[in-house]
C-alpha cells in the first residue's frame, strides 16, 4: 500500500458527461500528480499541483481540470468525455516539488461508453 | 525532448531463469531513473531507483539495475524470476531540479513460465 487513495476505482459513465476523480495524498505529501494510462499512448503525466498550486503541465485537455485542496486532496475534473478518454487515471504523490520519490495509487478505470 | 525506450515489449522466462529487462533513455543530462512495476489490475510499486552515487541500485523483491553513464541505459535484473514476478515493468526518467514528472517507456510484460 503506497499511501495514495484514490476513489472511486471504476467508473462507468457515458461520452459527453463529467467526472471527477478524487485523490488523497500520502500523509505528509505535498505534490500532487497525475496520470493517464491508456492502451494507445501509454503512461502519460497530466499535470501537477505543489502545496495547492500548480506547478507544471503535462499533456492535459482543456477539457480536463484539476485542483488541490487546502487539506492537500487533489480531484481530477474530466468534461464533455469522449470513448478515448477510457483509460487508467493514476494519481500520485511526493514530498517536495523536484528530486523526489513519486508514489502512485491504485488508479481510477474510466469507461466511457 | 527526453524519451525512454523499452525494447522489449514481452519478455518470457521459465521460473528460477535469470532476467535482465531493458531501458535507454535520451536526456541532456543525466535523470533520475526509476523502475516501476505494475501487475494486472493493480497501481504502479516502485522497484528502485536512481539519483546518484553507486550505480548498481538494489530494489525490492530481489531486484537491481544498473546504470550506464555511457550506454544511457538503466538495465533491470534479477538472478532468479519466480512466478509472483509476472507483471509490466516500466522504466522512468525525471529531470533533476526541474519537477518530478516522470517520462515512462512502454513497459514490458513480463511472463513466467512454470
Amino acid at each position: 500500500d503506497s499511501g495514495v487513495t484514490q476513489t472511486p476505482k471504476h467508473l462507468i459513465t457515458a461520452t459527453g458527461q463529467r467526472v471527477t476523480l478524487r485523490c488523497s495524498p500520502r500523509s505528509g505529501d505535498l505534490s500532487v500528480y497525475w496520470y493517464q494510462q491508456s492502451l494507445d499512448q501509454g503512461l502519460q503525466f497530466l499535470i501537477q499541483y505543489y502545496n495547492g498550486e500548480e506547478r507544471a503541465k503535462g499533456n492535459i485537455l482543456e477539457r480536463f481540470s484539476a485542483q488541490q485542496f487546502p487539506d492537500l486532496h487533489s480531484e481530477l475534473n474530466l468534461s464533455s468525455l469522449e470513448l478515448g478518454d477510457s483509460a487508467l487515471y493514476f494519481c500520485a504523490s511526493s514530498v517536495a516539488r523536484s528530486g523526489n520519490t513519486i508514489y502512485f495509487g491504485e488508479g481510477s478505470w474510466l469507461t466511457v461508453v | 525532448a527526453q524519451s525512454v525506450t523499452q525494447p522489449d515489449i514481452h519478455i518470457t522466462v521459465s521460473e528460477g531463469a535469470s532476467l535482465e529487462l531493458r531501458c535507454n533513455y535520451s536526456y541532456g543530462a543525466t535523470p533520475y531513473l526509476f523502475w516501476y512495476v505494475q501487475s494486472p489490475g493493480q497501481g504502479l510499486q516502485l522497484l528502485l531507483k536512481y539519483f546518484s552515487g553507486d550505480t548498481l541500485v538494489q530494489g525490492i523483491k530481489g531486484f537491481e539495475a544498473e546504470f550506464k553513464r555511457s550506454q544511457s541505459s538503466f538495465n533491470l535484473r534479477k538472478p532468479s524470476v519466480h512466478w509472483s514476478d509476472a507483471a509490466e515493468y516500466f522504466c522512468a526518467v525525471s529531470p533533476l531540479n526541474a519537477g518530478n514528472m516522470l517520462t515512462f517507456g512502454g513497459g514490458t510484460r513480463l511472463m513466467v513460465k512454470p
